[in-house]
């Protein structure tokens, strides 16, 4: 079955630095979704990717989706302590199976 | 209104007990899901409803029995649950089936 792979699993960093998360899955996805879990919370959706090679910006944040469309990356620029949780990355095969998510990448950030 | 409402937020049941989840959504979504989180891990999904008709089952135990009473509705009926199952049960909605998600706070259940 698919397997969606995320790292690192864990990265800690001081504020204002950058954060990189890959997101690597064993299929070919239709679209690839992330989203953010801070702690005690639930996941919230971020974007959606859906284009090869496509590149979408919130602010800080840059989402890429890899030219195969088997892998995206999530960019965060300047980190700051609101960025603290944990990111999830999830995509169906285009095979319109289910949406599998990575296991995610935790985010901290120390002031 | 953008909002996806579970309830109860917290629930501890004896392994004997009966209880439900519900999840009500009023964005007109038509695909509807069940995940269950354990703490450090990804959600895994559980059930989808995709027009109020279940689409995917997840090999989930019979102890777990979801329900769709309309599109706006989603329960999950629990029975005889082993501690195992304690977790954070999320409902979750989105326009179409496989496309971005909208989770409600999830309830927290521990069975004792």
């Amino acid at each position: 079955g698919q397997q969606v792979m995320q790292i690192p699993q864990y990265q800690h960093v001081q504020e204002g630095e950058d954060f990189t998360t890959y997101c690597n899955s064993s299929t070919t996805l239709s679209n690839i979704q992330w989203y953010k879990q801070r702690p005690g919370g639930h996941p919230v959706f971020l974007i959606q990717l859906v284009k090869s090679g496509e590149v979408k910006k919130q602010k800080r944040l840059t989402f890429q989706f890899g030219e195969a469309k088997k892998n995206s990356s999530l960019h965060i620029t300047a980190t700051q302590t609101t960025d603290v949780g944990t990111y999830f990355c999830a995509g169906p095969s285009l095979d319109a199976g289910k949406s599998t998510f990575g296991d995610g990448t935790t985010l901290t950030v120390k002031p | 209104d953008t909002e996806v409402t579970q309830t109860p937020k917290h629930l501890v049941m004896g392994m004997t007990n009966k209880k439900s989840l519900k999840c009500e959504q009023h964005m007109g979504h038509r695909a509807m899901y069940w995940y269950k989180q354990k703490a450090k891990k990804p959600p895994e999904l559980m059930f989808v409803y995709s027009y109020e008709k279940l689409s995917i089952n997840e090999s989930v135990p019979s102890r777990f029995s979801p329900e769709c009473p309309n599109s706006s509705l989603l329960n999950l009926h629990l029975h005889a649950l082993q501690p195992e199952d304690s977790a954070l049960y999320l409902c979750a909605s989105s326009q179409d089936y496989n496309t971005e998600a909208f989770f409600g706070q999830g309830t927290r259940l521990t069975v004792v």
